[in-house]
């Protein structure tokens, strides 16, 4: 099975930062990784798909980038209500995987 | 307005069996495929189980592999998870979903929880 490996687990900044998060595939899964964000006691919620398409409504201050085995969301300007946990997944296989999650909070 | 709502949790000893169920609304349940996904307390995403919109392949992740089975009728635009030989790391809040780079749906999930 592909393992996802995601880092930061932990991520403190400042409204108005740049942020990243990152996603190492065990193995290629081309461009097949999404992004979600869930917040406290909610269903996560899609932000990225495939790598780099925003779904529908997601603010443009979120992207996503890579190819391969190596991935990355940046949120370009960060704002109070980002306060979540990011989980990337990958479903390139039909055994498919998250990410151990990243919380984000505001320093 | 679409709708995913599981039901048939609660609160089972280890070794017990469950089956949950997840009925779905507001769109087109019999072309698509379906997931269940489950959260531990405090813990992170992990996917369990896929099932393609006829039913013609099965995927599971190798935690419940030979012990969950997920089914669907798609008369009743409904997902199925069979739980057998329960264990406590099991215990979980589960989420069935249609998962899809455009239509991306959530139950509101379902408690599980595993303990003597």
């Amino acid at each position: 099975d592909i393992q996802m490996t995601q880092s930061p687990s932990f991520l403190s900044a400042s409204v108005g930062d740049r942020v990243t998060i990152n996603c190492k595939a065990s193995q290629n899964i081309n461009k097949y990784l999404d992004w979600y964000q869930q917040k406290l006691g909610e269903a996560p919620k899609l932000l990225i798909y495939n790598t780099n398409s925003l779904h529908t409504a997601i603010p443009s201050r979120f992207s996503g980038s890579g190819s391969g085995t190596d991935f990355t969301l940046t949120i370009s300007s960060l704002q109070p209500e980002d306060v979540a946990t990011y989980f990337c997944f990958q479903h390139n296989s039909g055994s498919l995987t998250f990410g151990s999650g990243t919380k984000l909070e505001i320093k | 307005e679409v709708q995913l709502v599981e039901s048939g949790g609660g609160l089972v000893k280890p070794g017990s069996s469950l089956k949950l169920s997840c009925v779905a609304s507001g769109f087109t349940f019999s072309s698509y495929g379906m997931h269940w996904i489950r959260q531990a307390p405090k813990k992170g995403l992990e996917w369990i189980a896929l099932i393609y919109y006829d039913s013609s392949n099965k995927y599971y992740a190798d935690s419940v592999k030979g012990r969950f089975t997920i089914s669907r009728d798609n008369s009743k635009n409904t997902l199925y998870l069979e739980m057998n030989s329960l264990r406590s790391e099991d215990t979980a809040m589960y989420y069935c979903a249609k998962l899809g780079t455009v239509a991306n749906y959530w139950g509101q999930g379902v408690m599980v929880t595993v303990s003597s």
